[in-house]
Order: structure tokens, then sequence, then C-alpha cells
């Protein structure tokens, strides 16, 4: 079984701080990472789609990068706001393009006013 | 473009029953995914199907299956129902696996 690993499990932070998770994957026979955020009584919502060593991708104040070699992936918050609060969730794909999604347990963020 | 549509949004069934939920996925989408999630756990992938077929499966037992018909509307099926089902039930849809999913709002199941 195919073990994800994000860390940490849970965050509290102020509005205006930066912050960053991590999601550790076995890099063996990768193919992808989908990284989602989910806000408490929404359905999860698809943040970036990363395929290649190096690869950082960015959508307004957060970003991410891939590191396919020692299999991490980092997220990056930059000035946190309260609407920020969520679970974000990264998935790495394995086996190909018609593999399987493997789902971490995700990080959960707390933004303070 | 409508959204993915996953009906019904709750239910309350009893040990031994079962339950049909469905999944409209977005139009042009012919890939959608099932995936349970209980207190404590990540997203556990059910199955996924394409073009009517299931083109994956997670280890789950043969109580849980599904179809997906023509129109790329899929069904999930739980026989037998045990309390340790209660979850929520998310259905996903995408054009192709590297891309982005697009999931439901979830069924939330209670078995009591």
């Amino acid at each position: 079984i195919l073990n994800v690993e994000q860390s940490p499990q849970s965050l509290h932070v102020q509005e205006g701080d930066s912050t960053n998770f991590t999601c550790s994957f076995p890099s063996s026979n990768f193919y992808a990472l989908h990284w989602y955020r989910w806000e408490t009584a929404k359905s999860p919502e698809a943040l970036f789609v990363m395929t290649l060593n190096g690869d950082e991708k960015k959508k307004g104040r957060i970003s991410a990068t891939l590191n396919t070699k020692e299999g991490y992936s980092y997220l990056y918050i930059k000035g946190s706001q309260p609407e920020d609060s969520a679970t974000y969730l990264c998935a790495p794909l394995y086996g190909g393009s018609q593999g399987n999604l493997i789902f971490g347990k995700g990080t959960k963020l707390s933004v303070k006013p | 473009k409508a959204g993915v549509t996953q009906t019904p949004r709750y239910l309350i069934k009893t040990r031994g029953q079962q339950v049909t939920l469905s999944c409209s996925p977005i139009s042009g989408h012919r890939s959608v995914s099932w995936y349970q999630q209980t207190p404590g756990q990540g997203l556990q992938f059910l199955f996924e199907y394409f073009s009517e077929t299931q083109r994956n499966k997670g280890n789950f037992p043969g109580r849980f299956s599904g179809r997906q018909f023509s129109n790329s509307r899929s069904e999930m099926n739980v026989s037998t129902l045990e309390l340790g089902d209660s979850a929520l039930y998310l259905c996903a849809s995408s054009l192709e696996r590297v891309s982005p999913l697009h999931f439901g709002n979830g069924t939330r199941l209670t078995v009591t």
C-alpha cells in the first residue's frame, strides 16, 4: 500500500503570515501530483496538477513545487487570509495516466483574523 | 457549465439494506471516480469508470460496486450495509486522470 504523508496535520496561523506544508510520497512509478483545497461544507477544489521534476505552479498567493526524484511537494501560501482556511490535500498519481490517485490525509489550515 | 451533481445528499439506512448513489458528471467528462471519506481517514479510492468500463478499483469488498451509463452518469451500489459504511461518498469527474478532478458535494450515508 502506497503511503502519502502530509505534514503538519494541522496549522494555526495569523492573518498575514506566510506558511507552507509538505506532501511526501513514494517516487517509484510516479506520474503526476494533484493538490486540492477542501473548505468546510464544500467539495474539494483543484489547485494544481504537476508532472515534471522541478515544476513550480502559482495561483494567486498560493504556489507549489515538485521534486519527483526525492518524492515531495511543497505548498506555499503567502500572506494567509481567513478565506484560506481549509484542508489542503495532495494526491500523487501512479501507474501512468490511467492509474490511481492516492490521497494524503491533508493539512488543516486555520487562519485567524 | 453545470458542476458534478450527486444525489441524494443525505441517506439513512439500516444494516443489511442496500443503497444506490448517483453521480452526474460535468458535460464532456468521460471519467468518473468514487471516493469514500470516513473520520480520520483520507479520501479512499473506490473505483473509476471511463466510457462505461471500470478502469480501476480500490481495495474495497465486493459489496461495493458501480457502473457507468452511455451518458457518463454513474451509480454506486453498496449491498448488505454495515455500520462501518457510514461515510461521505464523493464522486469526481475529469477529462482524463492527469486532468484536475471536479468533485460533487457528496452523499452523506449513515448506517444505523
